[in-house]
C-alpha cells in the first residue's frame, strides 16, 4: 500500500524557518517525483514545485523560488521542503503528492507563522 | 504560465441532479488534465486523470470530457457524499497550476 506520511503540524515565529517532511513507503521512492502543493485557510491549491527523487533535480514555481527548498533522502525514502524567511502570507497546509497521476497524498502538514 | 480558468465557483444542487464543472485552458495542455476532489480538512483526492479517465475506485456517476480548451468534470446522479471542493489540475508544462474551485453544495 502507497503511503505518504507526513510530519506533525508547526508552530513558527516570523522570520525563522521551518522543514517537513514526507515518508514514502509502498513503492520504489526513486521512481517518482515528490511534488508539494499550498493551501492557505479557506483557499485553493497552489503549486510549489517538485523533486526529482532519484537525482535531487528541483523545478519550483517563481513564487517559491527564494522561499521552498526542496530535498529527498533516498536512504530513509523522505522527501523535505523548507520553508524559509516565514511570514503570515506562509500560515497554510502543504501537501506532498506522488508525481506522475498525482493519486497519492500526504496527509497535510499545518504550518502556522505566529508571535 | 498556463491559467486554468474554472467555473462556476459555487455549484448549489440537489441530491439526484446532474451536474457539470469546467475549466478552460489558456494554452494547449493535451489531455494534461486532472480532476480533485476535496472534503474539508482532507487531501486532495483524484477523481479522473488524462481529462477523461477514471482513477481507481472513483464511482462511474463521475466522467470527464474535453472540448478543445474546456475540459469538464460531470457527476450524475448527485449523492450527499459528492459534496466537496472540486478542482482541475494542467501538469502540461511547468509551473503545474490548479483551478480556483468548485464548492458543490446542497441546494
Amino acid at each position: 500500500e502507497v503511503l505518504l506520511q507526513q510530519s506533525g503540524a508547526e508552530l513558527v515565529r516570523p522570520g525563522s524557518s521551518v522543514k517537513i517532511s514526507c515518508k514514502a513507503s509502498g513503492y520504489t521512492f526513486t521512481d517518482y517525483y515528490m511534488h508539494w502543493v499550498k493551501q492557505r485557510p479557506e483557499q485553493g491549491l497552489v503549486w510549489i514545485g517538485r523533486i526529482n527523487s532519484a537525482n535531487a533535480n528541483t523545478v519550483y514555481a517563481d513564487n517559491f523560488k527564494s522561499k521552498a527548498t526542496l530535498t529527498a533522502d533516498k536512504s530513509s525514502n523522505t522527501a523535505y521542503m523548507q520553508l524559509s524567511s516565514l511570514t503570515s502570507e506562509d500560515t497554510a497546509t502543504y501537501f506532498c503528492t506522488r508525481g506522475g497521476k498525482y493519486d497519492y497524498w500526504g496527509q497535510g502538514v499545518m504550518v502556522t507563522v505566529s508571535s | 504560465d498556463i491559467q486554468m480558468t474554472q467555473s462556476p465557483s459555487s455549484l448549489p444542487a440537489s441530491l439526484g441532479d446532474r451536474v457539470t464543472i469546467t475549466c478552460r485552458a489558456s494554452q494547449d495542455i493535451g489531455n494534461y488534465l486532472r480532476w480533485f476532489q476535496q472534503k474539508p480538512g482532507k487531501s486532495p483526492r483524484l477523481m479522473i486523470h488524462g481529462a477523461t479517465n477514471l482513477a481507481a475506485g472513483v464511482p462511474s456517476r463521475f466522467s470527464g470530457s474535453r472540448s478543445g480548451s474546456d475540459y469538464s468534470l460531470t457527476i450524475n446522479s448527485l449523492e450527499s457524499e459528492d459534496m466537496a471542493i472540486y478542482y482541475c489540475l494542467q501538469h502540461s508544462e511547468y509551473p503545474l497550476t490548479f483551478g480556483s474551485g468548485t464548492k458543490l453544495e446542497i441546494k
